[in-house]
């Protein structure tokens, strides 16, 4: 099976604080993707890249980076949380090309709090 | 642009009793389509996917979806919901090129 793994499942950081959040994916896959998710809100695009070294803005970049050095890893930057941050995030992986059609494979979260 | 509603944002329902999630979704394109379920504390499971073929769709644990094409919908039922069921369900969307979009949940209650 497919793993995709975030490295914290709860995190609590404080106001001004460098944030980040780490995904890692095990089965090559070309695409990797962060959400974050909030009530009434469902999920929304922060960025995603389709390949080493590239990223691409989703629909809610701002406060917000990415780094992908290594196809298997994708990490989420917060340069400085702020508490309309708070929120719980998401990664996900795919294959690429027309296989990405097929579906997204995620993690199981962190959930993060900004005091 | 892509957009995908979810028309409840909760439905409770007793035990063993049939349920219909709705999804309606619009795009100008062909879509593929998407249902994933997140239990308490975890991400997004994959339930069901609509790509071609068969409007019909059978995923996981017994859930079902119908892509009907005419009213842009992809409703997701089960006739007989277990107390495991008690989740948030999320319709979803992708077309062409574009990444997956998503509807704003509906949060299942399953009452013994």
């Amino acid at each position: 099976d497919v793993k995709v793994t975030q490295s914290s499942r709860y995190l609590v950081k404080r106001t001004g604080e460098k944030v980040f959040l780490e995904c890692v994916q095990d089965m090559d896959h070309e695409n990797m993707f962060w959400y974050r998710q909030d009530p009434g809100l469902g999920l929304r695009l922060i960025y995603f890249s389709y390949d080493v070294k590239m990223k691409e803005k989703g629909d809610i970049p701002e406060g917000y980076s990415v780094s992908r050095e290594k196809k298997e890893r994708f990490s989420l930057i917060l340069e400085s949380a702020s508490t309309n941050q708070t929120s719980m995030y998401l990664c996900a992986s795919s294959l690429g090309g027309s296989t990405a059609n097929y579906g997204y494979t995620f993690g199981s979260g962190t959930r993060l709090t900004v005091v | 642009a892509q957009s995908v509603t979810q028309l409840d944002s909760q439905v409770p329902v007793f035990e063993e009793a049939p349920v219909e999630l709705r999804c309606n979704y619009s795009s100008s394109v062909s879509v593929y389509l998407f249902w994933y379920v997140q239990y308490p504390n975890q991400g997004l499971q994959l339930l069901l996917k609509y790509l071609s073929g068969s409007t019909l769709v059978k995923g996981i644990n017994g859930f079902e979806a119908e892509f009907n094409k005419s009213q842009t919908s992809f409703h997701l039922r089960k006739p007989s919901v277990h107390i495991s069921d008690t989740a948030e369900y999320f319709c979803a969307v992708k077309s062409g090129a574009n990444n997956l979009f998503f509807g704003t949940g509906t949060r299942l209650t399953v009452i013994p």
